[in-house]
């Protein structure tokens, strides 16, 4: 069955970086792309972009550029989400989901989340 | 940015009634890439309507959608214990994809 399964919770202080990981088993990682959405503290999702499997099929949000980077290990089916420059206002739960090869599609699986907390 | 607003945010109901949960859009959403997500306390989002009105897999008939352009609709024709939840509706035909603020369905 298809399962997206998330490295754990980090604390990271203002300024740093944190890298998520989202492991993807039961399908084909080849032929799907990953989402990575993120929720603060009882508020509603942002989606912050999206990685596709063909080389150049990537997207940042906007508000995220230049401080968001998303890659996948196609060798070990991961994909990674790494924010830099950390603030007090990136404290949230980052989920990854799945997407269909081009991205327009709705997110059918998702990681069960890493709570990133900046303090 | 496709704004959408979802309505009520909080519906009060009783097991076996009827829910319908509203979501409006801001500009109309191409090709209906519009979903349903339910979220319960602690848990990611479980997709379970894509393309405004099909089921994804393994979602139980009680669930509908319905809509288009910039109106749509969720129904849940009998709730059931495990139905009382949160509910997001999402658009995934621009960028960036946006979600509703959520509708809570509550006992």
């Amino acid at each position: 069955q298809v399962q997206l399964v998330q490295s754990g919770a980090e604390v990271k202080k203002p300024g740093a970086s944190v890298k998520v990981a989202c492991k993807a088993s039961g399908y084909a990682i080849s032929d799907y792309g990953f989402t990575w959405v993120r929720q603060a503290p009882g508020q509603g999702f942002e989606w912050m972009g999206w990685i596709g499997p063909d080389i150049g099929n990537i997207k940042y949000e906007q508000k995220f550029q230049g401080r968001v980077t998303m890659t996948t290990d196609t060798s070990t089916g991961t994909a990674y989400m790494e924010l830099r420059s950390l603030r007090f206002d990136d404290t949230a739960i980052y989920f990854c989901a799945r997407v269909d090869r081009f991205g327009f599609s709705a997110f059918d699986y998702w990681g069960q989340g890493t709570l990133v907390t900046v303090s | 940015e496709i704004v959408l607003t979802q309505s009520p945010a909080t519906l009060s109901l009783s097991p076996g009634e009827r829910a319908t949960l509203s979501c409006r859009a801001s500009q109309g959403i191409s090709s209906n890439y519009l979903a349903w997500y339910q979220q319960k306390p602690g848990q990611a989002p479980r997709l379970l309507i894509y393309g405004a009105s099909s089921r994804a897999t393994g979602i139980p008939d009680r669930f509908s959608g319905s809509g288009s352009g910039t109106d749509f609709t969720l129904t849940i024709s009998r709730l059931e214990a495990e139905d009382f939840a949160v509910y997001y509706c999402q658009q995934y035909g621009a960028s960036p994809r946006t979600f509703g603020q959520g509708a809570k369905v509550e006992i």
